[in-house]
């Protein structure tokens, strides 16, 4: 059965630091990977989205995050945090109809 | 200006009655989908619909029920056999399995 981890429900940083998302999935096949990023009481926004190819991805917002097949991970990274990236990061794979979602990640930004 | 409305953004419901959720698209995506989101349980799947005039359940489809007359809509109705239905109510659509856009949410509040 497909399913998406992410192990840490809160992170806090400050701003201008490094930042890694972590997301573990389980799948029988290679998935279709997704971020999304949720500011409160919006909608989800896509951040990226990993199909094939190559396994580091680029989005928007200065965002990137690294397929590892050996791992089972799609960890999200971004080298230097800014305060509106405080937000709640969710990672998503598809299964046969529809995406399946972890629990999501809240970042919080110190100044 | 292509993209997912969804409507009223804030809704009460009384005790035994019926309400409707709106969720209108004009990215001409075939598939649309609604999730419940509750604190701490990232998204789940409600129903989707991949065609017009067909839909599933998806993993909490009772208490709930939709229709999908046309390609651009697909209204939600929370029914009163929903016992909880406190919740943020997010609708999306796509162009096929894949890459998920989500409209704003809706916000649904028990009186």
């Amino acid at each position: 059965a497909q399913s998406v981890t992410q192990p840490d429900i809160h992170i806090t940083v400050s701003e201008g630091a490094s930042l890694e998302l972590r997301c573990n999935y389980s799948y029988g096949a290679t998935p279709y990977l997704f971020w999304y990023v949720q500011s409160p009481g919006q909608g989800l926004q896509l951040l990226l989205k990993y199909f094939s190819g190559d396994t580091l991805v680029q989005g928007i917002k200065g965002f990137e995050a690294e397929f590892k097949r050996s791992q089972s991970s799609f960890n999200l990274r971004k080298p230097s945090v800014h305060w509106s990236d405080a937000a709640e990061y969710f990672c998503a794979l598809t299964g046969a109809n529809n995406l399946f979602f972890g629990t999501g990640t809240r970042l919080t930004v110190i100044p | 200006d292509g993209g997912i409305t969804q409507s009223p953004k804030y809704l009460f419901r009384k005790e035994g009655q019926n309400v409707t959720l709106s969720c209108e698209q004009n990215l001409n995506h075939d598939a649309m989908y609604w999730y419940r989101q509750d604190p701490g349980q990232g998204l789940r799947l409600i129903y989707y619909s991949q065609i017009v005039n067909d839909f599933q359940k998806g993993d909490i489809a009772e208490g709930y029920s939709v229709s999908r007359e046309k390609k651009e809509s697909f209204p939600l109705t929370v029914t009163s056999a929903q016992k909880n239905p406190t919740a943020f109510y997010l609708c999306a659509s796509s162009a096929s399995i894949g890459t998920q856009y989500f409209g704003p949410g809706t916000r649904l509040l028990v009186l």
